[in-house]
C-alpha cells in the first residue's frame, strides 16, 4: 500500500504571503498526483491533477510541482477564501492526511 | 452540467443497515469511475473503493472489504454504498466523486450519517 505523508500539518500564512504545502509518497507516482481543497461544509475540489495541471476554473495562484515521490502545492499569493484543509491523492487511492492551512 | 447527487442524511441506531445513493447526470455514467470517500469528524479524507458502473467491476480499500458493499445500477445512473450493520464509528459524511483517468474530478454535495443509540 501507497503510504501518502503531507507537511506540515497546519500551517499559518499571511494574507498576500506564498503557501508552499508538501506531499511525499512511499514509492514513485511519477506524476500520477492530485490535489484537492476541502472547505467546512463543502465538498472537496480538484485544484491540480498530474501532479501540476489546474483543474477548471482553478484560480492561476494555485501551482503544483513535483514528480516521483516529492510534490509541492504553492498559493502564490494567500487569499481569505483559500482556508482550508488541502489533501494530496495518489492515482485515485490513498489520500495524504491533509494540511490545514489558517490565516496568520 | 455534470452532477452528482447525493441522498439525504440519516440517522440510525448501531446494528441496523443502510444504503445510501449517487445519482450521476449530465454525461456518460457507465464511462467513468465512481468512487466513495468517507470524512470522519475531525479526521481526513479515506477513499473507500470504487466502481464501473458499466459492469459493476468494483476495488475496495483494504481497510473496508467486507465493513460496506459498493454497486451500482447503471439502468438508473445511480451508484450506492452499503451497511448490513452499522456501528457507532460510521458516523462520518460520505462523499461519491466521479473519477476521470485516476482524479475525482466531480463530487457529489456528501450524505452525513449518524449512528447512535
Amino acid at each position: 500500500e501507497i503510504v501518502m505523508t503531507q507537511s506540515p500539518a497546519i500551517l499559518s500564512v499571511s494574507p498576500g504571503a506564498r503557501a508552499t504545502l508538501s506531499c511525499r509518497a512511499s514509492q514513485s507516482l511519477s506524476n500520477n498526483l492530485a490535489w484537492y481543497q476541502h472547505k467546512a461544509g463543502q465538498a472537496p475540489r480538484l485544484l491540480i491533477y498530474g501532479a501540476s495541471t489546474r483543474a477548471t476554473g482553478i484560480p492561476a495562484r494555485f501551482s503544483g510541482s513535483g514528480s516521483g515521490t516529492e510534490f509541492t502545492l504553492t498559493i502564490s499569493s494567500l487569499q481569505s477564501e483559500d482556508i482550508a484543509v488541502y489533501y494530496c491523492q495518489q492515482r485515485g487511492g490513498t489520500f495524504g492526511q491533509g494540511t490545514k492551512l489558517e490565516i496568520k | 452540467e455534470v452532477q452528482l447527487v447525493q441522498s439525504g442524511t440519516e440517522v440510525k441506531k448501531p446494528g441496523e443497515s443502510l444504503k445510501i445513493s449517487c445519482q450521476g447526470s449530465g454525461y456518460r455514467f457507465t464511462s467513468y469511475w465512481i468512487g466513495w470517500v468517507r470524512h470522519m469528524p475531525g479526521k481526513g479524507l479515506e477513499w473507500m473503493g470504487i466502481i464501473y458502473p458499466d459492469d459493476s467491476d468494483t476495488t475496495y480499500n483494504p481497510s473496508f472489504e467486507g465493513q460496506v458493499t459498493i454497486s451500482a445500477d447503471k439502468s438508473i445512473s445511480t451508484a450506492y454504498l452499503q451497511w448490513s450493520s452499522l456501528k457507532a464509528s460510521d458516523t462520518a459524511m460520505y462523499y461519491c466523486a466521479r473519477i476521470q483517468t485516476s482524479d475525482f474530478d466531480y463530487w457529489g454535495q456528501g450524505t452525513l450519517v449518524t449512528v447512535s443509540s
